[in-house]
């Protein structure tokens, strides 16, 4: 079945340690996204990507960063610069960066940092 | 720029009581509209979207119409169920192909039976 993994579902680091969530997807699309997930905030957008080797910084992108190598896959670095790590992040991927292409999402990751 | 106003929730309603969860938006041009469904512990999925003025979309016993006089897609459902019980996230598109979904706050619906 085609889809998005991400892994781990639960992660838990210690303050000042830098961490990678992955994302990888069998849907053959084209773009990717991270989204972060606070309680009474909805979705924020961290970073994007278009296509391979290529990627833009959504509206909260400070403290992370991002690599596209292989269309695959869109690992997420969460570095010590970001100041309240914890949340639930997202991964979705589109079949085209053009807007009526719906997004197809993985299950989570939630992240905790103390 | 481009924004989504979701109601706030928590909603509480009864088994087979009426669903309506108001989401409003700006934007320029004609953007297309979407509604989210996230359930316990999942990430999102797609639950159905419009992508003109008067247009209605229907997924699950779930419609919305994409309304351009008041700018608004709201979601309704006749009679809810205990497993409509998840986060609602209304989003637009502004067809730009330049910018990414925009997703509103989310609104979480409990059903009780």
């Amino acid at each position: 079945d085609g889809g998005i993994t991400q892994s781990p579902k639960y992660l838990f680091r210690k303050e000042g340690q830098n961490v990678t969530l992955s994302c990888e997807q069998n849907l053959n699309h084209d773009a990717m996204y991270w989204y972060r997930q606070d309680p009474g905030q909805g979705l924020r957008l961290i970073y994007y990507s278009q296509i391979v080797n290529d990627f833009q910084k959504g509206d909260i992108a400070e403290g992370y960063s991002v690599s596209r190598e292989k269309k695959e896959s869109f690992p997420l670095t969460v570095t010590s610069a970001q100041k309240n790590p914890t949340a639930f992040y997202l991964c979705a991927s589109s079949g085209q960066f053009l807007n009526n292409s719906p997004l197809h999402f993985g299950n989570g990751t939630r992240l905790t940092v103390t | 720029g481009n924004s989504v106003t979701q109601m706030e929730g928590p909603v509480t309603l009864s088994e087979e009581a009426f669903l309506t969860i108001n989401c409003t938006y700006t934007a320029t041009g004609y953007p297309s509209l979407f509604w989210y469904v996230q359930y316990p512990g999942e990430g999102l999925q797609l639950l159905l979207k419009a992508t003109k003025a008067d247009d209605k979309g229907s997924n699950k016993g779930f419609e919305a119409t994409y309304r351009k006089e008041t700018t608004s897609f709201h979601l309704e459902k006749g009679s809810v169920q205990v497993s409509d019980s998840a986060v609602y996230f209304c989003a637009l598109s502004d067809n730009s192909g330049n910018t990414p979904l925009v997703f509103g706050k989310g609104t979480r619906l409990s059903v009780i039976a």
